[in-house]
């Protein structure tokens, strides 16, 4: 099974800052690495797909990079609505994994 | 857009069942482009992918192995919708319960269902 290690677990940002969140693969998944916001009481929603698409509707201080085993998932100008956890999944093998997520408070 | 709707008891007793189901709008069940998820979400495991169900020239799952003895996951294209069922459940089980459509990422999320194993 693949391994995603996300770090950190979790950060304290303040509004307009920017923040990156590493995510990375005990093995190489190519281009199949997904980012998901979740928020309290709230399914998981996808932001970013393939290592760095925006997903439709997105605001564009959401942006992912990255290949192989590492990954990146920027955002640039938080805002008070970006607190929230973020995971990581990939699409590479089964199963399906997912990295154990990141909190930010602002 | 594809919504997500799920649906089934929020308790269920140790050594039993458990059915969920989730009905689709604004995609197909068959569609051959989408594979059709459940994912569980409890503190001790974070997000955990179960298996999945999907349609191309032929119906196929796939089911993750830490349940795989116990779980189907089902389609049914005439009420287009998918359905989990999960045997012998344990006090272990208890979690939020997700269906989730997989296309481009997973794309369209369920509402989530906790699902409480007790007695």
């Amino acid at each position: 099974e693949v391994v995603l290690t996300q770090s950190p677990d979790s950060r304290s940002v303040t509004p307009k800052e920017s923040v990156t969140i590493t995510c990375r693969a005990s093995q190489n998944v190519g281009l199949n690495l997904h980012w998901y916001q979740q928020k309290p009481h709230q399914s998981p929603k996808l932001l970013i797909n393939y290592a760095f698409k925006p997903f439709s509707g997105v605001p564009s201080r959401f942006s992912g990079s990255g290949s192989g085993t590492n990954f990146t998932l920027t955002i640039s100008g938080l805002e008070a609505e970006d607190a929230a956890t973020y995971y990581c999944h990939q699409s590479y093998r089964l199963p399906r994994t997912f990295g154990q997520g990141t909190k930010l408070e602002i | 857009q594809v919504q997500l709707l799920q649906s089934g008891p929020g308790l269920v007793k140790p050594s039993q069942t458990l059915s969920l189901t989730c009905g689709i709008s604004g995609d197909t069940v068959s569609n051959t482009d989408a594979a059709w998820n459940w994912i569980r979400q409890s503190p001790s495991r974070g997000l955990e992918w179960l298996g999945r169900t999907y349609y191309r020239s032929e119906w196929s799952t796939e089911y993750a192995e830490s349940v795989k003895s116990r779980i189907t996951i089902s389609p049914d294209t005439s009420k287009n919708h998918f359905s989990l069922h999960l045997r012998s459940v344990t006090p272990d089980d208890t979690a939020v319960y997700y269906c989730a459509r997989g296309s481009l990422g997973l794309d369209s999320w369920g509402q989530g269902t906790l699902v409480t194993v007790s007695s």
